[in-house]
């Protein structure tokens, strides 16, 4: 199994909602990561998780939280979001944190904030 | 500050041969990576370059030169379904991998 699943695929919520976004891997991957990519823009990074231990935050507002609560799952919780957070959520994942593995993207959660 | 430019669009025809460039000034370097991307898709895996020089795979081959904090990729024989975003990225940090994405570079491939 060399894919990363995310669910739900598409999401709309309002400012006032609380919602997650959720990823999955099966591969034995310690490093998971969570991306943020606007419209023909390149992803950029929000948070990385190596280990199940939070080792990166790309100083996010806090409305994201993420959560690790295994080695194969990874969660964004989204509170009081704005509308400038609509954007396709990535989730990745690779071996481990080092520099020359690569990442497996899964298919992202395409977010409206209205 | 980290920067990574790459062309916005390009245009190549079926069976061609296309050069997509890179180059990039970041804080520190651990690896460059090239990503495609086809709308409303996950990126995929290319390749990766740490050392100088050509690395070929397939169709595609990627070069980096670290002095000159540049990058290639090469694609052969191109087919309509190459047509996509094309995403250099650079990785940097300590103990735990960053990547920081180029802007991206959009391939039409035309018959």
């Amino acid at each position: 199994d060399t894919e990363v699943t995310q669910t739900p695929k598409h999401l709309v919520m309002g400012m006032t909602n609380k919602k997650s976004l959720k990823c999955e891997q099966h591969m034995g991957h310690r490093a998971m990561y969570w991306y943020k990519q606007k419209a023909k823009k390149p992803p950029e990074l929000m948070f990385v998780y190596s280990y199940e231990k939070l080792s990166i935050n790309e100083s996010v507002p806090s409305r994201f939280s993420p959560e690790c609560p295994n080695s194969s799952l990874l969660n964004l919780h989204l509170h009081a979001l704005q509308p400038e957070d609509s954007a396709l959520y990535l989730c990745a994942s690779s071996q481990d944190g080092d520099s020359s593995n690569e990442q497996f993207f899964g298919p992202g959660t395409r977010l409206t904030v209205l | 500050g980290q920067n990574i430019d790459q062309p916005t669009e390009m245009t190549a025809t079926e069976g061609a041969i296309v050069q997509i460039n890179c180059t990039y000034q970041t804080s520190g370097f651990n690896g460059l990576f090239w990503y495609q991307q086809h709308a409303g898709e996950a990126p995929t895996f290319l390749s990766y370059n740490v050392l100088d020089g050509l690395e070929e795979k397939g169709r595609f081959s990627s070069f980096l030169s670290r002095s000159k904090g540049y990058s290639y990729l090469l694609l052969k024989e191109l087919q309509m379904k190459d047509s996509a975003s094309y995403l250099c990225a650079v990785a940097y940090g300590g103990a735990t991998n960053k990547l920081i994405f180029g802007t991206g570079t959009l391939l039409a491939v035309q018959p």
